[in-house]
């Protein structure tokens, strides 16, 4: 089945710029959406299909996927962007998430 | 749009689970729902999704067999059942509705979730 594999854990300093990766086979052939969940909160959308980014998602969340892996960039992290993040993409008809990064603002 | 959940549930090892995920706010058999569980201190694990308005379903190889996706057009309802549980069923679990259809979209939103506690 397919996997998409993502690094436990992402710390940046606040300011600084945060680069959570997905991997998988050929991801770059997909698209790829991601989502934040903050403790105790329900999952949230903040990139869909490439770098496309929701109403009310900040601009300095961007997107990027190309050949085995797709990219969660965020410009000048904040520390309310400490968080679980979530990579999803589908395999024909399946769905398959990531297993998800934990981002450290400190 | 709103999806609600049934309530948090106790079951006993081999047991069965049915959990029911009303929605309301939008057109319900133009939007797939799927089921989606998190484990304890864990990450998202999708189960499988229905297309309401066929009843079609396609389920996750880890779950196949032992899950069941149903919905009633008549209250805009989704069900999921589960069967032999174990404790490692234990999880909260999700209704969550796509953008999309049977191959691309996003979850655009999801039930409040239901906590299953599995336990002897």
């Amino acid at each position: 089945s397919y996997e998409l594999t993502q690094p436990p854990s992402v710390s940046v300093s606040p300011g600084q710029t945060a680069t959570i990766t997905c991997s998988g086979d050929k991801l770059g052939e997909k698209y790829v959406y991601w989502y934040q969940q903050k403790p105790g909160h329900l999952p949230v959308l903040v990139i869909y299909q490439g770098d496309n980014r929701p109403s009310g998602i900040p601009e300095r969340f961007s997107g990027s996927n190309s050949g085995n892996t797709a990219t969660l960039t965020i410009s000048g992290t904040q520390t309310l962007d400490e968080a679980e993040y979530y990579c999803q993409a589908w395999d024909t008809s399946t769905v398959v998430f990531g297993g998800g990064t934990e981002l450290s603002v400190l | 749009v709103h999806l609600v959940q049934s309530g948090a549930e106790v079951k006993k090892p081999g047991a069965s689970l049915k959990v029911s995920c009303k929605a309301s706010g939008y057109n319900f058999i133009a939007y797939y729902l799927h089921w989606v569980r998190q484990a304890p201190g864990q990450g998202l694990e999708w189960m499988g999704w229905i297309n309401p308005n066929s009843g079609g379903t396609d389920y996750a190889q880890k779950f196949q067999g032992r899950v069941s996706m149903t919905r009633d057009t008549s209250t805009d309802t989704a069900y999921m059942e589960l069967n032999s549980l174990t404790s490692d069923d234990t999880a909260i679990y999700h209704c969550a509705r796509t953008n999309g259809g049977s191959t691309y979209g996003w979850f655009d939103s999801w039930g409040q979730g239901t906590l299953v506690t599995v336990s002897s």
